[in-house]
């Protein structure tokens, strides 16, 4: 079946640090790929998705790009702020379905 | 336009309550999904409805069941609470085979079972 198996947590970075969070999958074909973010006490908001091989989603700064020959997503962000405090999750949709299979999610925290 | 909104936000039950949690999305989306978050589980499915007049089984659906009850509305029901259903209950609509394609979440019902 589909799996996603992203980074544990917590990632703890200083302001205007590098952020990379690796996400692997398992799937079948070419699922499509997205990263959602979760602020505290709030629901999941898309940030950035890819549906084919190469693609790279992006926005507000953050960047993945769909690896099939590795099977990631892994999401980077070239200088965090305070306010990209989160819990991010890594999740695929498989060819033919309509649900999506999430990964554990993975805290980060970025101090001043 | 509300998105996806739910009702309530926080419920406390006492083991073997029932209650129904509400979900409404403004969307016009054709699928509509119930998810439970629980700490280091990540996301799980709970049930979907791709269609209206359709619902389908999760990942964990024991314990549960839905009601499509229009294309707007779909809730989510516990009929005997137990302690392993305390979690925070999601809802999530999409438009599913459009080039707009996405899951769009509500704010969560955070729901306590003692």
């Amino acid at each position: 079946g589909n799996s996603v198996t992203q980074m544990e947590g917590p990632v703890t970075l200083s302001e205007e640090a590098f952020l990379t969070i690796n996400c692997t999958y398992t799937a079948t074909g070419y699922p499509s790929l997205f990263w959602y973010v979760q602020y505290p006490g709030e629901g999941l908001q898309l940030l950035l998705k890819a549906t084919k091989a190469d693609d790279k989603g992006s926005n507000k700064g953050f960047e993945a790009t769909y690896r099939k020959e590795t099977t990631s997503f892994h999401l980077e962000k070239g200088s965090v702020q305070v306010s990209d405090s989160a819990v991010y999750f890594c999740a695929l949709r498989g060819v033919g379905y309509s649900t999506l299979t999430f990964g554990k999610g993975t805290m980060l925290l970025v101090s001043p | 336009n509300a998105g996806v909104t739910q009702t309530p936000k926080f419920q406390v039950l006492k083991t073997g309550q029932s209650m129904t949690l509400q979900c409404a999305q403004d969307m016009n989306h054709n699928s509509m999904y119930w998810y439970r978050q629980d700490p280091g589980m990540g996301l799980r499915l709970i049930y979907y409805s791709a269609s209206e007049g359709t619902t389908d089984k999760g990942e964990v659906p024991n314990g549960y069941n839905v009601s499509r009850l229009n294309k707007r509305e779909f809730s989510l029901r516990l009929e005997s609470a137990a302690p392993s259903q305390t979690s925070v209950y999601f809802c999530a609509s999409s438009d599913v085979g459009t080039s707009t394609d996405t899951q769009y979440f509500g704010p969560g019902t955070r729901l306590t079972v003692l």
